[in-house]
């Protein structure tokens, strides 16, 4: 069965602080990674797709890599406004898209 | 471009009632889905529908759960009777091309927050 596990459960970080956020899978025939940014009382929203392993895409201050098992969101200066909920998700075989529990991060002024 | 619309954003019921969201698709977009998204854990899908047929509903309820995509645009998701523990968001997506073989995004709307009592 796949299984996506994300860690950490939550991070807080300083303004300006950079950090990543790990995204660990298991799937059958990795068809897709994706991320996205959920903020309270809305829905996800999409960030980025990465298919194949040494894939890497930007946008503003993140920047997403992905190995055979494993993926990162690089946040790099991060500001408040990026304070949300990130999460990943793959798609394998079964064309299911599972999902991760997500980090939940925190940027102080 | 008008993103998937869900209503209502809130309900409110007691346990053993029924309830019904409605979800409007992206316009264009023949692949819709349905998601449980408990408190603290991310999208469980619940059901895929390509056009009005259903793909795949393997983790639906069926003894309660029930959902319909008349016409290929609007969907329907009912719970009936609910239990306490289907106390959730239950959000729709939706995406241009049908995950099988090829690239696909999904797209969420903001959710229907259930809570049952």
């Amino acid at each position: 069965e796949d299984q996506v596990t994300q860690s950490p459960e939550a991070l807080r970080l300083q303004e300006g602080e950079s950090s990543s956020l790990n995204c660990s899978y298991t799937v059958s025939g990795l068809r897709g990674l994706f991320w996205y940014r959920q903020d309270p009382g809305k829905g996800p929203e999409f960030l980025f797709t990465l298919y194949s392993a040494g894939e890497e895409k930007e946008k503003e201050r993140l920047k997403a890599t992905l190995t055979k098992k494993e993926s990162f969101l690089h946040i790099t200066a991060p500001k408040p406004e990026d304070s949300a909920t990130y999460l990943c998700a793959v798609r394998g075989n079964n064309n299911d898209m599972r999902f991760g529990a997500g980090t939940r991060l925190t940027v102080k002024p | 471009e008008a993103g998937v619309a869900q209503s209502p954003r809130y309900k409110i019921i007691e346990k053993r009632q029924s309830v019904a969201f409605w979800c409007n698709p992206i316009s264009g977009h023949a692949t819709l889905y349905w998601y449980q998204q408990i408190l603290g854990q991310g999208p469980k899908l619940l059901i895929q529908f390509q056009n009005n047929g259903v793909v795949d509903d393997s983790q639906l309820p069926k003894d309660r759960f029930s959902a319909e995509r008349l016409k290929g645009v609007d969907s329907t998701l009912k719970i009936q009777p609910a239990k306490l523990e289907d106390s959730a968001v239950y959000l729709c997506a939706s995406s241009l091309r049908p995950p099988f073989g090829g690239k696909n995004i999904q797209y969420f709307g903001a959710g229907t927050r259930l809570s049952v009592l």
